[in-house]
């Protein structure tokens, strides 16, 4: 089974408004990234928080994480239509790189 | 961009020949890694690389093999594809704990 999964697997919102996103995971982890996915293209890094890390800003984007819970979260604030992608966060042991499924985000103008 | 390609782009296969995925870095990093992303499933790790000649397999590694003789390349071999198999392939790579860079993919249909 996959290391992460997020919730929601799809989240549509209007522009403006901020959206989240959650990631839950199941072993320890060095650090956990989120990635976002434009149709069909590759990955792209977003940010990566380490695990002795509670919090993380860049831009419009902020991460949390919690280890106790295995747990992680992504805020985007005052979306824009051009974030419509799909967001993964992705479990980092160094070696091992493991995604979740996925959120759909589609923002409406 | 992170130097890192994958080839071919597309490939049209037939159910029970052998395929073989190449992915090039210029990079030099230490990691390499195979997914595959199918609808509703995410990205699932095939098998992955952390050193010439050192490979592990992932979460879904039936029917695959990997190699890596050389820092730069690393191929995923389907040794008789099956329709299963038809899917979209990322490679990517990564230095060390650190953000991982991605290839363009590579669409297999296997018919």
């Amino acid at each position: 089974s996959q290391q992460g999964e997020e919730d929601p697997q799809a989240l549509s919102i209007q522009e403006g408004e901020n959206a989240t996103m959650n990631c839950s995971y199941k072993t320890s982890i060095n650090n956990l990234q989120w990635y976002r996915q434009n149709s069909g293209r590759g990955l792209v890094h977003l940010i990566l928080i380490r695990s002795n890390e509670r919090e993380k800003h860049s831009g419009r984007l902020r991460v949390t994480l919690d280890t106790s819970k295995k747990s992680s979260s992504l805020l985007i604030t005052a979306s824009r239509a051009a974030d419509t992608a799909s967001y993964f966060c992705a479990t980092d042991r160094v070696e091992k790189l493991t995604f979740g499924t996925g959120t759909r985000l589609t923002i409406i103008p | 961009d992170a130097g890192i390609t994958q080839s071919p782009r597309h490939k049209v296969t037939e159910t029970g020949t052998p395929v073989t995925l190449r992915c090039h870095q210029t990079e030099n990093h230490r990691y390499m890694y195979w997914y595959r992303q199918d609808p509703g499933h995410g990205l699932r790790l095939i098998h992955y690389s952390y050193g010439v000649k050192d490979t592990d397999k992932g979460e879904v590694s039936d029917g695959y093999s990997v190699s890596r003789s050389k820092t730069e390349d690393f191929l995923l071999t389907l040794e008789s594809a099956t329709s299963s198999q038809t899917s979209v392939y990322f490679c990517a790579i990564k230095g060390g704990d650190t953000e991982a860079f991605f290839g363009q993919g590579t669409r297999l249909t296997v018919v």
